[in-house]
């Protein structure tokens, strides 16, 4: 079955840099493109960008634009969203989520959530 | 890109049936056929109830549809249950090639 497994969660200073991992399984994992998406406490969701897992090539939301990573190992079926200059606004859980279509999108299997607090 | 639209709560009695909207532009909602909704319970990852405007995924009830009218689309639930009360958020496809989401609608069902 298909899961896709984050890291724990991150406390980090201001300033600071967070990089979440989501391990995928069950499915062959180049063959769908994978997002990144956030919810801050009380909020809706917020979606941040993609990578073709297959290609590695990317695309980011523009208010995210030179602040986040997302990389991938095809290795280990993984993929890695790497967020810089942490500001208290970004406390929120980040979520990975499956594309399930090549052609548009919808989140098909979403990652359990990693809790990223920032605090001085 | 602006979020999509959404009422913040709806709520009805079980048995009853609610829709939820979601206003977007041409350039999202408007321009493709790749709506999706999503259901969130409190501390939960969402969980994809409806894609591609009306398409329900294997397991989901048919009790809940989707349908699209220009900038528009709409989530129904019928026969609401209290297991229904939660959180339901809608998404679309961009013509930049990126993804905005609704800000969600909290149900509460009576």
């Amino acid at each position: 079955q298909v899961q896709l497994v984050q890291s724990g969660a991150e406390v980090k200073k201001p300033g600071a840099s967070v990089k979440v991992s989501c391990k995928a399984s069950g499915y062959t994992f180049t063959g769908y493109y994978m997002h990144w998406v956030r919810q801050a406490p009380g909020q809706g969701l917020e979606w941040m960008g993609w990578i073709n897992t297959n290609s590695g090539g990317t695309n980011y939301a523009q208010s995210f634009q030179g602040r986040v990573t997302v990389t991938r190992d095809t290795s280990i079926s993984t993929i890695y969203m790497e967020l810089s200059r942490l500001r208290s606004d970004d406390t929120a859980v980040y979520y990975c989520a499956r594309d399930g279509t090549t052609s548009g999108w919808y989140g098909d299997y979403w990652g359990q959530g990693t809790l990223v607090t920032v605090s001085s | 890109q602006s979020a999509l639209t959404q009422p913040a709560s709806v709520s009805g009695s079980p048995g009853q049936s609610i829709t939820i909207s979601c206003t977007g532009t041409s350039s999202d909602v408007g321009g493709y056929n790749y709506v999706s909704w999503y259901q969130q319970h409190p501390g939960k990852a969402p969980q994809l109830m409806i894609y591609d405007v009306s398409k329900r995924p294997s397991g989901v009830s048919d009790r809940f549809s989707g349908s699209k009218s220009g900038n528009t689309a709409s989530l129904t639930i019928s026969g609401l249950q209290a297991e229904d009360e939660a959180d339901y958020l809608c998404s679309s496809y961009t013509s930049s090639y990126t993804v905005v989401f609704g800000g969600g609608t909290k149900l509460t069902v009576l």
